[in-house]
């Protein structure tokens, strides 16, 4: 049972334009989100992430959203560069989880020139 | 400087082997992590370690084992392999109370012939 679920396998995008990648959790407990990036043969790289407690947080061309109600996130990624392309995974957690992280199945991004 | 390596990057073996995956991190966090990124590119946690408590996630299978000589090491020995091991494997640490931000490794893919 996928507790986070990214729902859109790929997304292509013309540069300069905003993505907005989504992820959508199931399980209430959690309260902290984050959004990793990965290019092909790396490891996924930290990028953004988010308190269960805020519904924004900014960081450069970043922005998460986040709608606790709906159980509801986004990555907005604005303006988009070609070097975005890559997959971005969203991943969740919560205080009593040990720090373990939860991960969608990703999405790629194609920024296209 | 790499901050979490890996090795092998690849490793090809046979079905009934018995292989070790090494891991090791300069950062000076606590804890480390071994996760599977199987054929439909998910990410799930194995286990989570650090000096005070290991967790296993449940579902995997007593095949596998984490050793840690030290705090800044995280192998992961896998015995009996079989054809669905086939995954890539990262290894990642974080600092216990800081934004949950993991640092991965690139990776090993590991293929069972």
């Amino acid at each position: 049972d996928q507790q986070v679920k990214q729902n859109s396998p790929s997304l292509s995008v013309q540069e300069g334009r905003i993505s907005i990648l989504n992820c959508d959790y199931t399980n209430s407990m959690f309260d902290y989100f984050l959004w990793y990036k990965k290019y092909p043969a790396e490891g996924p790289t930290f990028l953004i992430s988010i308190s269960s407690i805020k519904d924004k947080n900014e960081d450069g061309r970043f922005t998460v959203f986040l709608n606790k109600s709906a159980k509801h996130l986004s990555l907005h990624i604005v303006p988009s560069q070609p070097g975005d392309s890559a997959v971005y995974f969203c991943a969740a957690t919560s205080f009593n989880a040990g720090n373990m992280l939860t991960f969608g199945g990703g999405t790629r991004l194609m920024v296209k020139p | 400087d790499t901050a979490v390596s890996q090795t092998p990057k690849y490793l090809v073996t046979q079905m009934g082997n018995d292989k070790s995956i090494k891991c090791e991190q300069n950062l000076g966090h606590d804890t480390m992590y071994w996760y599977k990124q199987d054929s439909k590119k998910f990410l799930k946690i194995m286990f989570s370690y650090n000096n005070k408590e290991l967790i296993i996630n449940e579902t995997v299978p007593n095949r596998f084992s984490p050793k840690s000589p030290d705090k800044a090491h995280l192998n992961l020995h896998i015995n009996s392999l079989e054809l669905g091991d086939s995954a890539v494997y990262f290894c990642a640490s974080s600092q216990e109370g800081v934004n949950y931000g993991y640092t991965f490794g690139s990776g090993t893919r590991l293929t069972v012939v």
